[in-house]
Parts: C-alpha cells; sequence; structure tokens
C-alpha cells in the first residue's frame, strides 16, 4: 500500500512551457485534492475531485486544469507556465464518509523561469 | 468566509520544555478541526483531529489539542518537546462538507 504517490519530485520549467504533475492514491479513495503551497501562505486548494468524472474548482484554479477518468489518478495540467506557478504542489485523498480526514502525497517542488 | 489564523510564523522553545502552538477558526457551524505536521521536504501528517464530544483531544506523538468554542480556538500542545519536533504545523478547519482550510502555518524550532 503505497498511499498517494506524486511525480516528479522536482522540475524546472521554462515560462510557457505546460506540463501534467501526476497524482496517483491505491486507497481507493473516492476523493481527492491539489495544493499550492507558498512560503507564510500555507496551501491553498487548487481543484479537487469527488469521483471518476467529476471535478470541481478550489480557491485558485486559474493556469490550471484536472481531469478524472480513474478512482486512482487525479493529473494536474499545467499550461502556458508562468513564474508565479513556482510553488510546492501537493496531492491529497481521502474516503467517503471519513470526515475530512485527507492523506497528503510528498509533493512536486516546481520552479518556472 | 471561512478561515484560519496561526498567529506565530516562527516558535523557538529548548528541547524539554512545553509547547502551545495557536489557533483560530473562523466558522459559523460546529467545525471539524485539524493539526497537521510537515518535516522538511515531506508532505502532511495528521496529528489530532476534532469533530464532537470531550474538547480535549490526543493525536500521536504526544500531541494534544483543546477546542474551546468561546474564543475559536484550537490550540496545540506538547508537554516536553523533542528535537525531532522541529517541523511546520498547519491547523485546518473543515467546510462546505469535504473541503478544508488551512492556516499559514507555525515553523517550530527546537533548541537543544
Amino acid at each position: 500500500n503505497a498511499g498517494v504517490t506524486q511525480t516528479p519530485k522536482f522540475r524546472i520549467l521554462k515560462i510557457g512551457q505546460s506540463m501534467t504533475l501526476q497524482c496517483t492514491q491505491d486507497m481507493n479513495h473516492n476523493y481527492m485534492y491539489w495544493y499550492r503551497q507558498d512560503p507564510g501562505m500555507g496551501l491553498k486548494l487548487i481543484y479537487y475531485s469527488v469521483g471518476a468524472g467529476i471535478t470541481d474548482k478550489g480557491e485558485v484554479p486559474n493556469g490550471y486544469n484536472v481531469s478524472r477518468s480513474t478512482t486512482e489518478d487525479f493529473p494536474l495540467r499545467l499550461e502556458l507556465a508562468a513564474p508565479s506557478q513556482t510553488s510546492v504542489y501537493f496531492c491529497a485523498s481521502r474516503r467517503t464518509g471519513d470526515l475530512l480526514e485527507q492523506y497528503f502525497g510528498p509533493g512536486t517542488r516546481l520552479t518556472v523561469t | 468566509a471561512q478561515s484560519v489564523t496561526q498567529p506565530d510564523i516562527h516558535i523557538t522553545v529548548s528541547e524539554g520544555a512545553s509547547l502551545e502552538l495557536r489557533c483560530n477558526y473562523s466558522y459559523g457551524a460546529t467545525p471539524y478541526l485539524f493539526w497537521y505536521v510537515q518535516s522538511p521536504g515531506q508532505g502532511l501528517q495528521l496529528l489530532l483531529k476534532y469533530f464532537s464530544g470531550d474538547t480535549l483531544v490526543q493525536g500521536i506523538k504526544g500531541f494534544e489539542a483543546e477546542f474551546k468554542r468561546s474564543q475559536s480556538s484550537f490550540n496545540l500542545r506538547k508537554p516536553s518537546v523533542h528535537w525531532s519536533d522541529a517541523a511546520e504545523y498547519f491547523c485546518a478547519v473543515g467546510v462546505d462538507g469535504n473541503k478544508l482550510v488551512f492556516g499559514a502555518g507555525t515553523i517550530l524550532r527546537v533548541k537543544s
């Protein structure tokens, strides 16, 4: 049981490039989340999903897209990367009815230059 | 709007001393409250949670937190800090039945 895994661990992008951050969980959790963490700002919710085929915006969705074709995977797509997207990105998941307790992946550190 | 405030950005304590990290929340209904810890370069790990009932909750690693509705607070405590407790600590409140709102975090440094 690997929990929540994220790839890559680190990535440097040039302005205007695109990339997909991968997130996979093997706990059969319905709910999955993407956050970004900036120094002194805590975690901000980008997108979340309540099940395969269902996604919704969080607090800071601009510049990102998501899809959820399977229960296990919840990739985050960055189109036209900008320096403001330099951050650490965390994926999390939880069970339905688990009263909001979320399990986090190890994070992806992204730098856009 | 729901929010979480952690007034202390950094706290330094000596090893063996007691610790209290402050957390205040703004939420209209009965809150679901959480404390998470993040070690350097790692993801977040749940320390403890409060949903209802006893207002003093016990967590992992010897941590506890007390929910005080009158003060809208959920402070984290530990009677004796170990060097391995150095990390960043986040308080969070559950909102809309399926999301968490996090505070900005408190960085704990432990002096030997």
